[in-house]
């Protein structure tokens, strides 16, 4: 099973939609989380970090389950500039193990 | 605040030849990470390091690969004798501090190599 696991979409999503994906991780120790986007494999950036229960930032929410060990990140009211891959990301010891990524296309 | 910066941001190389990768952290950072994607794949961590220090390089191929981050002066992933193989996007990133409670960490533009 690798570390961090998602989806890869694509998630085709009309604009003014709402979307949501989950990435499952396997190691149950670990305390903090993140969303990064990458656009057309340029470098990645920070969207979200997820510490405790859940994060919400705009448009965009994040939740922890636990219990169950996955991380979903949901958009609201989809635009055109949201298309993006995005990228779970969980810590270890300092360095970053990413998910391969969830595709993301909104359309006209 | 300059974000992360990364030099060159195209680099070609014939096989056998060396590549040699810059970064320079935010700043105020002293934590480095290097991370490589391959085409078609997700990021992996290469290797950690901090100033003068190399934390952890369990993602480092065991030859030709070497990195460093001195006290002056960016930090340099060096590829020697590259192959066809090492064709990838190389991203560095930078964080504040790290511990168990980890930080967030910014990536550059990264390098994208391709080996002819």
């Amino acid at each position: 099973r690798k570390e961090v696991e998602q989806d890869p979409g694509p998630f085709n999503v009309p604009e003014g939609a709402t979307v949501a994906f989950n990435c499952t991780y396997s190691n149950s120790a670990s305390q903090s989380f993140f969303w990064y986007r990458q656009d057309c494999r340029k470098e990645p950036k920070l969207l979200m970090s997820v510490y405790s229960s859940g994060n919400e930032d705009g448009r965009f929410t994040a939740q922890l389950n636990r219990a169950s060990q996955y991380i979903s990140l949901l958009i609201r009211d989809s635009k055109l500039s949201d298309s993006a891959t995005y990228l779970c990301v969980v810590p270890s010891w300092g360095k970053l193990q990413f998910g391969a990524g969830t595709q993301v296309v909104v359309t006209p | 605040n300059a974000g992360v910066m990364q030099n060159p941001r195209h680099l070609v190389r014939r096989r056998g030849q060396e590549a040699r990768l810059r970064c320079s952290p935010m700043k105020g950072h002293s934590h480095v990470y290097w991370y490589r994607q391959l085409p078609e794949e997700g990021l992996k961590f290469m290797v950690y390091l901090q100033k003068e220090n190399i934390i952890d390089e369990s993602g480092m191929p065991k030859e030709r690969f070497s990195a460093e981050f001195p006290k002056e002066g960016p930090s340099i992933l060096r590829i020697q004798q590259v192959v066809r193989g090492d064709s990838a996007a190389y991203f560095c990133a930078s964080s504040l501090l790290t511990s168990v409670a980890f930080r967030e960490q910014y990536f550059g533009p990264g390098t994208r190599l391709t080996v002819t």
